[in-house]
């Protein structure tokens, strides 16, 4: 079945710090790929996405590409701040017969100080 | 505004009782999801509906219930069976087709057994 399998944490920086979070994926098809972020006590919310090959997501400074050939979706941030301090989950999405289930990722607690 | 609202955000239950969490969504998206959170194990899915009248099991079905008469409800019971309902559950949802299946979600509902 599809798994997605991501670094573990906590991942400290410092601010203004470069950020790399580590995502692979096995999945049968052609999945749209995802990275959620989660608050302290909240949902999660929509990070950014990239639905084929080579696309790239961004958001807010955070950026990802879909790399077919290495199945990986690695987030990137040049420059992080404390607010920016959270836990990210990377996810894909089956768009066969069972409808658009999200498979997780295990998520990345970032912690970024000052 | 759209979105998807979850309630009680804090629930207690006394072991052998029955509670229902409550997920409402006001996007005219027809698919709906229930994840259950535990700490480092990410998200896991619970059930899952397409569509109204219809659902299906997911990952982790035992011991939980749901019901889908409307298309904007989507309540998950966490019945007597389940032996370790104590966890943070997130409601989910998303159009049913297109090439951007991303899932919006609610704020959770932190559920504690006493």
């Amino acid at each position: 079945g599809d798994s997605v399998t991501q670094m573990e944490g906590p991942v400290t920086l410092s601010e203004e710090a470069f950020l790399t979070i580590n995502c692979t994926y096995t999945a049968t098809g052609y999945p749209s790929l995802f990275w959620y972020v989660q608050y302290p006590g909240e949902g999660l919310q929509l990070l950014l996405k990239a639905t084929k090959a080579d696309d790239k997501g961004s958001n807010k400074g955070f950026e990802a590409t879909y790399r077919k050939e290495t199945t990986s979706f690695h987030l990137e941030k040049g420059s992080v701040q404390v607010s920016d301090s959270a836990v990210y989950f990377c996810a894909l999405s089956d768009r066969g017969g069972g409808g658009n289930k999200l498979t997780f990722g295990t998520g990345t607690q970032l912690k970024v100080e000052l | 505004d759209g979105g998807i609202t979850q309630s009680p955000k804090y629930l207690f239950r006394k072991e052998g009782q029955n509670v229902t969490l409550s997920c409402e969504q006001n996007l005219n998206h027809d698919a709906m999801y229930w994840y259950r959170q535990d700490p480092g194990q990410g998200l896991r899915l619970i059930y899952y509906s397409q569509i109204v009248n219809d659902f299906q099991k997911g990952d982790i079905a035992e011991g939980y219930s749901v019901s889908r008469e409307k298309k904007e409800s989507f309540p998950l019971t966490v019945t007597s069976a389940q032996k370790n309902p104590t966890a943070f559950y997130l409601c989910a949802s998303s159009g049913r087709q297109g090439p951007y299946t991303e899932a919006f979600f609610g704020q959770g509902t932190r559920l504690t057994v006493v």
